[in-house]
This record gives C-alpha cells, structure tokens and sequence, in this order.
C-alpha cells in the first residue's frame, strides 16, 4: 500500500522569504503521479502543482516549484517570494496510475503542513 | 466557468439520523470523488463515479453511499449517523478515469454530528 508522509505539522516564512515543505512517499509502483494542494481558511483544497513521476524535469508553476527524487520517494515543494496569501495547509499527495478504466484510482494524501507566512 | 458546487456548506444532525450531499461538477466533467477530511484520520478516499457508476470504493461501512445522476451531479448518503462522521466532506471533479492532471475540488460540507 502506498503511503505518504509529511515530517513538519507546522511552519511559518517571513514574507518574500523561500520556504521548502518536504514530502516523502511509500510505493512500489513505477507510474505514478504527485501532487501538492493548498487548502485555505475558505477549505477549498486548489491544485497548486504537479509532477509525472516518468518525467525527470522538476514541475514549476510561478513562484512553487518541486524537488522530485524518484530513487528517494522523496517531493518536496519550494515557495519562494512568499506571500501573505500563501498562509494555508499544503497537502502533498499520490496517485498511481491506473488503467483508462480508473479502476482503484484515488488520492493518498499526507495530513499536510500548516504555512504560515508572517508580515 | 463554474467551479465545483457543494451544497449545503454546513449541516449539524443528531445521532442516528441520515444525510444526503450534494455535489455538482464542472462542466464537462464526468467523474465525481468524495473524500472525508477529519483532523486525526486526514483525508480518506470514499468513493468515485463515473457514468452514473460507482467505480472505486474506499473502506468505509455500507452506512456511507452514493450516487450519480445522467448529468454528472453526484450525491452521497450517510445513513445511522454516529458522532464519529462528523467531518468535511469534499467532492471533487475530474474530466474522466483517465485525466490525471489533478481534481478540481469544492469548498466542502462540514458536517457535524451532535
């Protein structure tokens, strides 16, 4: 079974400052794919980026980028330039890649990280 | 467009009642997940479905179901309430079983049971 483990309950940056989240993970699959998703006081949880485990090029969207070491199970996401509205709970989690019939697909997820940016 | 439509934001129910959720997805978008979210368990994987079909099943009791309707509306019942289903409830909605570009969640059902 696959797991996912995020080591830091709590964190917190100075705004514009760079922080970096870890993310480890547990499987025995080669597919797979990874995420990380933000989930603010409004409690919607929102995509923020995401990585193909047979891709080697690390994902970047804006100021969030990954370190993705397959060999090591390792996903941590970096932040840089932190904003005040980066403050939320950052869940990093796993999808093995199924069949197109989606049979067994679903999320495995970390109990995240609660970000704190401070002015 | 719209996003992902959750509805009713917050529910409070006593013991042994049921509850019905609601869940529309984007536009588009043929398959609906559901998800628990408590603060000791995390996020725990309820079920999916697609073309009105459940197609995957988390361990959950029988006391939680679902269904999908010919528009990709979804909802799910929870039946014989205990204290311990007081949770977020998320849905999420992706294009098929095939798209892994990530799901587009809604903003949840709190549901508190008292």
């Amino acid at each position: 079974a696959q797991t996912v483990t995020q080591s830091q309950p709590e964190m917190s940056v100075q705004e514009a400052e760079t922080v970096t989240l870890s993310c480890t993970y547990d499987t025995s699959e080669n597919n797979y794919y990874l995420f990380w998703y933000k989930q603010p006081p409004s409690r919607q949880m929102i995509l923020v980026i995401r990585q193909e485990a047979y891709k080697q090029q690390n994902a970047t969207e804006n100021r969030f980028s990954v370190n993705f070491q397959k060999a090591a199970k390792s996903f941590s996401l970096k932040i840089s330039d932190s904003q005040l509205g980066d403050t939320a709970m950052y869940f990093c989690a796993f999808m093995k890649q199924e069949d197109n019939a989606g049979n067994n697909r679903k999320l495995i997820w970390g109990l995240g990280t609660s970000l704190a940016v401070n002015p | 467009k719209a996003g992902v439509t959750q509805t009713p934001r917050y529910l409070i129910k006593t013991r042994g009642q049921q509850v019905t959720l609601s869940c529309s997805p984007i536009s588009g978008h043929r398959s609906v997940s559901w998800y628990q979210q408590t603060p000791g368990q995390g996020l725990q994987f309820l079920f999916e479905y697609f073309s009105e079909t459940q197609r995957n099943k988390g361990n959950f009791p029988g006391r939680f179901s679902g269904r999908q309707f010919s528009n990709s509306r979804s909802e799910m019942n929870v039946s014989t309430l205990e204290l311990g289903d007081s949770a977020l409830y998320l849905c999420a909605s992706s294009l098929d079983l095939a798209d892994y570009y990530g799901y587009t969640f809604g903003s949840g059902t709190r549901l508190t049971v008292v």
